[in-house]
């Protein structure tokens, strides 16, 4: 089983849509939840940062944690075609180097 | 302030040929890390330091080697490059003080072996 399990897509939404992504992990030590957006041939760009279960909004994203069930959430409202890029949970606890894990990226597409 | 810096950005390489891949930052980040990115993969990490002097195995070491002399540099070595390697290569660094866990990424190194 993959500590971390994010079903690649694609995926392809009507410009406005709200777009659901999620992820779902086996390792209870993870601390630290996190999404990349990685547009093409580019390096990914942390979107949104969460460290305990609950809910985070920032603008049109909400990022939600729910570690009882090992599953996180990104949410974007009212989506754009500047939001397709591909979308990767990511997941990290505070010792060996912090290394972080990262789900397959789900590819988005918005369509105008 | 240049952030994480890869070079090269592109490079084909034959069966049996040795290289390596560059990767500097000068955001005085202790931790640094190489993943590589294969389709529909996520990224894998292959190497990681805490800092000058230290490094350690990640989930996908083999064939691959790294040292780390100075903070800022963290070279990634290919020995005897297999078809496998083909992919795209990422360099990461954050701030051990970091409250976020954010990595910053350079723009990536595509490397095809034919």
């Amino acid at each position: 089983q993959k500590e971390v399990e994010q079903d690649p897509g694609p995926l392809s939404v009507p410009e406005g849509a709200i777009v659901s992504l999620n992820c779902t992990y086996s390792n209870s030590a993870f601390q630290y939840f996190m999404w990349y957006r990685q547009y093409s041939r580019k390096g990914p760009e942390l979107l949104m940062y969460t460290y305990s279960s609950g809910n985070k909004e920032d603008g049109r994203f909400t990022a939600q944690v729910d570690k009882s069930s090992k599953y996180i959430s990104l949410f974007i409202r009212d989506s754009q075609p500047s939001d397709s890029a591909t979308y990767l949970c990511a997941m990290s606890v505070n010792t060996g180097g912090f290394k972080t894990i990262f789900g397959a990226g789900t590819r988005l597409f918005v369509k105008a | 302030n240049a952030g994480v810096t890869q070079t090269p950005k592109f490079r084909i390489l034959k069966i049996g040929q040795s290289m390596t891949l560059q990767c500097t930052q000068d955001m005085n980040h202790n931790y640094m890390y190489w993943y590589r990115q294969d389709p529909g993969m996520g990224l894998k990490l292959i190497y990681y330091s805490v800092g000058a002097g230290i490094t350690d195995k990640g989930e996908v070491p083999n064939g691959y080697n790294v040292s780390r002399s100075t903070t800022e540099d963290f070279p990634l070595r290919l020995e005897l490059a297999a078809p496998s390697q083909t992919s795209v290569y990422f360099c990461a660094s954050r701030y051990y003080g970091q409250s976020t866990g954010e990595l910053f990424f350079g723009e990536g190194s595509r490397l095809t072996v034919l």
